[in-house]
């Protein structure tokens, strides 16, 4: 089974800290994402990534950064919390960037206070 | 870019009962529609998937339609179950674009 492990099930921050999301998958996948869902509007993508060191903005990209150094792990950055990034936070995975399945982690549910 | 509109946004249904989820798509470019199924405390998880050259798919109790002329497509769930109950989002990209979902839609099963 493919699994994708996002670190926290929750994080508690405070305004202006940077935060750091961390995703792995285990099934050696090209493609790796990071959505953002809030009620009401669905999964909105916020970056992606389909190859090691590479980066393409999605949505809503404003006001955060990613990173993967390894194929297996993409980071979602948060330069500086803010209380409109309280939010629930899916890392995905998939097999290449054609009509394949997305796997979803469990989710990182982010509070900025 | 692409834009996915989906309705109803909760949908209550007796045990036993047909639930149908309806989403459009505005992209005519758009060639896979995948469904999502996410349970509480979980991420979503893919239910079923169609390809803009099917017109109709079933797996079990569930089923989804395309109709590209019109540019919307369709979940059914037969025989509701209470482990039916989820949040359900529908779907659309084209080739290697992006993924872009619906809204979403809170189904909740009485007994």
């Amino acid at each position: 089974d493919v699994k994708v492990t996002q670190s926290s099930r929750y994080l508690v921050k405070r305004t202006g800290e940077k935060v750091f999301l961390e995703c792995v998958q285990d099934m050696d996948h090209e493609n790796m994402f990071w959505y953002r869902q809030d009620p009401g509007l669905g999964l909105r993508l916020i970056y992606f990534s389909y190859d090691v060191k590479m980066k393409e903005k999605g949505d809503i990209p404003e006001g955060y950064s990613v990173s993967r150094e390894k194929k297996e792990r993409f980071s979602l950055i948060l330069e500086s919390a803010s209380t409109n990034q309280t939010s629930m936070y899916l890392c995905a995975s998939s097999f290449d960037r054609g009509t394949t399945e997305a796997f979803f982690g469990q989710g990182t549910r982010l509070t900025v206070v | 870019g692409e834009n996915v509109e989906q309705h109803p946004s909760t949908l209550s249904v007796q045990e036993g009962d047909s639930a149908v989820i309806k989403c459009t798509y505005s992209d005519s470019a758009s060639n896979y529609f995948p469904w999502y199924k996410q349970e509480l405390g979980k991420g979503p998880q893919l239910i079923i998937d169609i390809r803009s050259n099917v017109g109709e798919k079933k797996d079990q109790r569930i089923a989804v339609t395309l109709n590209k002329t019109a540019k919307h497509f369709s979940l059914h769930i037969t025989e509701t179950q209470p482990e039916d109950s989820a949040v359900y989002f529908c779907a659309a990209k084209w080739g290697w674009g992006k993924l872009q979902f619906g809204a979403g839609t809170q189904v909740v099963v009485t007994p």
